[in-house]
């Protein structure tokens, strides 16, 4: 039982790149989560899906795109890549919103040059 | 605002010690609240979840507690030790937001020196 897993752990971008964040859980999640951690600050939720092709904006959506065609995975999109958008990235699942607790991935690296 | 606040920011204390971390929201009105624990360049650990109709809840050396009346929490460590350095994530279900979006605080840096 892998838990939640993150590809890739590290990466550079140049502004205007593309690039696509891969989460994968084998726990049979309905939902699942992706935050980005800036440095001293707190986690902030960018979108969420509470399950397969459902999903919807978080505090922060501006510059992703997700989808969500199956229940074990649930890819970031970053379509053109913009300094702002340096940080750390986490993908989390959960049975559901409201009772469940989370659990998170290792994280994505992102650093936009 | 839905806002959590974690005080303080970091803490250094001497091995054995047993030490307090303190967590304070905006907003009484929460579906539960969750302890991470997060290592230098790590992913999140939960340590402890307590839904809004718990008082506490104990994990080993590790007992959080929970008072939504006045907005708080604590994460009691017992008998500190060095592995416990890490940085403490405290982050709140809030009733009434994005289902399932955790409010983070900025956490509590530990140290726990030998």
């Amino acid at each position: 039982n892998a838990g939640v897993t993150q590809t890739p752990k590290f990466r550079i971008l140049k502004i205007g790149q593309s690039m696509t964040l891969q989460c994968t859980q084998d726990m049979n999640h309905n939902y699942m989560y992706w935050y980005r951690q800036d440095p001293g600050m707190g986690l902030k939720l960018i979108y969420y899906s509470v399950g397969a092709g459902i999903t919807d904006k978080g505090e922060v959506p501006n510059g992703y795109n997700v989808s969500r065609s199956t229940t074990e995975d649930f890819p970031l999109r970053l379509e053109l890549a913009a300094p702002s958008q340096t940080s750390v990235y986490f993908c989390a699942s959960s049975t559901t919103g409201t009772y469940n607790e989370q659990f998170f991935g290792p994280g994505t690296r992102l650093t936009v040059l | 605002k839905q806002e959590v606040t974690q005080i303080p920011a970091a803490l250094s204390v001497p091995e054995g010690e047993n030490l307090v971390l303190n967590c304070s929201f905006t907003d009484s009105a929460i579906y539960n609240l969750q302890w991470f624990r997060q290592d230098p360049g790590k992913g999140l650990t939960s340590l402890l979840l307590i839904q809004s109709s718990q008082r506490e809840q104990t994990s080993g050396r590790l007992n959080a507690s929970l008072d939504k009346s006045s907005g708080r929490s604590t994460l009691y460590i017992a008998a500190s030790q060095p592995g416990d350095s890490a940085t403490y994530l405290c982050a709140v279900n809030f009733r009434g937001g994005s289902q399932g979006n955790l409010i983070f605080g900025k956490g509590t840096k530990l140290s726990v020196k030998p």
